[in-house]
């Protein structure tokens, strides 16, 4: 298996514009979970999904920030509009084990897309 | 004031050295976890710790429950093991629980 997959890798872009950042969990694997790493604030959980529904989303910033998962192999995670405290490394992670964020230790961490808003 | 602190923030040693990493936490919590996350960002898990002392390899995990305080130690250190080491605890809220991470230990190993 590929792995947790996500694009674009690096991306940078204007104060106010649309970012989409997009996952590909491991194939079988029913959570998916959106985290954001600052040097401020360290790694932060945004929101994570079981079988394709959000279960808890109050880590999420603020309005300007929605995810979906429309099917079990994709997630997206836009930010419209966006600011630059929005940069940050976002990762995406996927585990087919019950548990949801408790099982920290079963996820299987992306690579990460590092965002930068000018 | 932080619910998961780490100390050092950085840490640099020579090959062969005994490294302890602190994480000490302020909430009451379900568990604790120790991540590895190396340069480019994989980041990995290491350990799940409720209570004791774990080991794996040359890495050995502690908890005090009642100090709320864990370490991560790392034995005959060497380059590889250079990443950073992040603390995370699933905080008691009420009845529901929160992850809540540390801001990392960054670890250099030198040749």
């Amino acid at each position: 298996d590929a792995g947790v997959i996500q694009s674009p890798r690096h991306e940078v872009t204007e104060m106010g514009q649309e970012v989409t950042l997009r996952c590909k969990p491991i194939s079988g694997h029913d959570y998916l979970f959106w985290y954001r790493q600052t040097m401020m604030r360290g790694l932060e959980l945004l929101i994570y999904f079981n079988n394709n529904v959000p279960i808890d989303d109050s880590g999420m910033p603020e309005d300007r920030f929605s995810a979906k998962m429309p099917n079990a192999s994709f997630s997206t995670l836009k930010i419209q509009p966006s600011e630059p405290r929005d940069s940050a490394v976002y990762f995406c992670a996927s585990s087919r084990l019950a548990g949801g964020p408790r099982a920290l230790e079963t996820q299987y961490f992306g690579p990460g897309t590092r965002l930068l808003v000018l | 004031k932080n619910e998961v602190e780490q100390s050092p923030q950085n840490l640099t040693a020579q090959e062969g050295e005994f490294i302890t990493i602190n994480c000490s936490y302020s909430v009451g919590i379900s568990a604790l976890h120790w991540l590895q996350q190396h340069p480019g960002g994989g980041i990995v898990s290491l350990f799940m710790l409720s209570s004791g002392k774990k080991k794996h390899g040359r890495l050995i995990a502690t908890i005090n429950i009642q100090e709320k305080h864990s370490s991560l130690h790392i034995t005959a250190s060497h380059p590889r093991d250079s990443a950073v080491y992040i603390c995370a605890v699933l905080a008691r809220e009420g009845g529901s629980e929160k992850l809540v991470f540390g801001k990392g230990t960054k670890l250099t190993v030198n040749p």
